[in-house]
């Protein structure tokens, strides 16, 4: 069965502390694995599509990569504006979109 | 702004009612896909349609019916509306995941929150 596990499910940070997110997946076909953004109430925002084992993409302050079981999403000296729910989500071979529960992210000034 | 509008924001309505939710997606997308986001379930996939067409079912209940019409928008049909499918509901749209190898990015719309009383 196509499966996404995030942890930790919620994460509190020092402004400054850098640290990382996992994602795992089990899914029969993978197309591509997205990270989001997404705040209360809000429609997540798009961070990054990866492909392949061994990707990596940067962003400002993040930096997600890719294994062939798991990705993680590292934040470098977050800031207090990077709180937030990070999502982790597959596509299959299947054409199905499959998205982890989240870890939300407290950093605190 | 992601370039995907959806209407309404909000819609409260009964028990056993009919709604209809509106997706309108970033201009020369052709894939939409619908989602469901309740407190205790998370982001679930609900369907997507390509051109017109239906690509993949999630899980969708069948008193939930959807379509994408010729001009691209989609509408989520729900029906006997029960108070389990008080939710935010959310249109995603994408360039293109036809016969492609890779997956396009989906870009989200702002949601409609939907209360059952």
């Amino acid at each position: 069965e196509d499966q996404v596990t995030q942890s930790p499910e919620a994460l509190r940070l020092q402004e400054g502390e850098s640290s990382s997110l996992n994602c795992s997946y089990t899914v029969s076909g993978l197309r591509g694995l997205f990270w989001y953004r997404q705040d209360p109430g809000k429609g997540p925002e798009f961070l990054f599509t990866l492909y392949s084992a061994g990707e990596e993409k940067e962003k400002e302050r993040l930096k997600a990569t890719l294994t062939k079981k798991e990705s993680f999403l590292h934040i470098t000296a977050p800031k207090p504006e990077d709180s937030a729910t990070y999502l982790c989500a597959v596509y299959t071979g299947g054409f199905k979109t499959i998205f982890g529960a989240g870890t939300r992210l407290f950093v605190k000034a | 702004d992601s370039g995907v509008t959806q209407t309404p924001k909000h819609l409260i309505t009964a028990t056993g009612q009919r709604v209809t939710l509106r997706c309108s997606p970033r201009s020369g997308d052709l894939s939409v896909y619908w989602y469901q986001q309740s407190l205790d379930q998370g982001l679930q996939f609900l369907i997507q349609y390509y051109n017109g067409e239906e690509r993949a079912k999630g899980n969708i209940l069948e008193r939930f019916s959807a379509q994408q019409f010729p001009d691209l928008h989609s509408e989520l049909n729900l029906s006997s509306l029960e108070l389990g499918d008080s939710a935010l509901y959310f249109c995603a749209s994408s360039v293109d995941t036809s016969s492609g190898r890779a997956a396009d990015t989906q870009y989200f719309g702002p949601g409609t929150r939907l209360t059952v009383l």
